[in-house]
């Protein structure tokens, strides 16, 4: 199992700042994942973060709207960046031992753009 | 792209009850996750099926697969308070596809 420490917890922004949220992990993981959970929906995949290079990221998420660091096999960021209020959403950070294998996920950090 | 959709979306039961959650999927996939989250924490992994046929239990809650069919269940027996949450599935492939979530209301 992976504990997770993500932060912030929670957060209300101005429109047009960015927010920078971060994932650590107590153990060495190949892959960390971020996922975004819009109000009462499902959760959508926005990146795979890969160590040492750039992340790859879903239709519909591009790098200038949300950047991702991960700087080693533990620690991740995530920025929104120029947020809107349609940026209010859950963002959880988790991470796999391998493909397929079971997601564990840190606590999530609730952001609310006004 | 996999879709998975779970039904229902909303439910309320009596403690006591019985009661299942479907998930369907799309396309061939012979790894399933049951997930559990509590209003405003993260996600909880409950169980997980990797073949045709995989039955597991935990308490009052039972997941099973059915490959062929492209479906799995999660069956509630004599639900109690604690079990109110929101549960999803999610199919492992390229990668997790989540389903639409149930969120589950157990009343006194």
């Amino acid at each position: 199992s992976a504990v997770i420490s993500q932060k912030p917890s929670r957060d209300i922004c101005q429109r047009g700042t960015s927010l920078t949220i971060q994932c650590q992990v107590d153990s060495q993981v190949t892959m960390m994942f971020w996922y975004r959970q819009q109000p009462g929906q499902s959760l959508t995949l926005i990146a795979t973060a890969n160590q040492g290079s750039e992340a790859t990221y879903e239709s519909g998420f591009v790098i200038d709207k949300f950047p991702i660091s991960r700087p080693n096999l533990t620690f991740s960021t995530l920025t929104v960046s120029n947020m809107s209020p349609e940026d209010s959403s859950i963002y959880l950070c988790s991470v796999g031992t391998g493909p397929r294998e079971k997601l564990f996920f840190g606590s999530g950090t609730q952001l609310s753009v006004l | 792209e996999l879709k998975v959709e779970q039904n229902p979306l909303f439910l309320s039961m009596q403690e006591g009850k019985n009661y299942t959650i479907y998930c369907n999927y799309s396309t061939t996939s012979d790894r399933l996750y049951w997930y559990r989250q509590d209003p405003g924490k993260s996600l909880e992994s409950l169980f997980v099926l990797l073949s045709n046929g995989a039955v597991k239990q935990e308490g009052r809650l039972m997941a099973s697969l059915d490959t062929k069919a492209r479906l799995s269940t999660l069956h509630i027996t004599a639900a109690v308070h604690d079990l109110s949450a929101t549960y999803f599935c999610a199919v492992a492939g390229y990668q997790f596809y989540f389903g639409t979530g149930t969120s589950l209301t157990v009343i006194p």
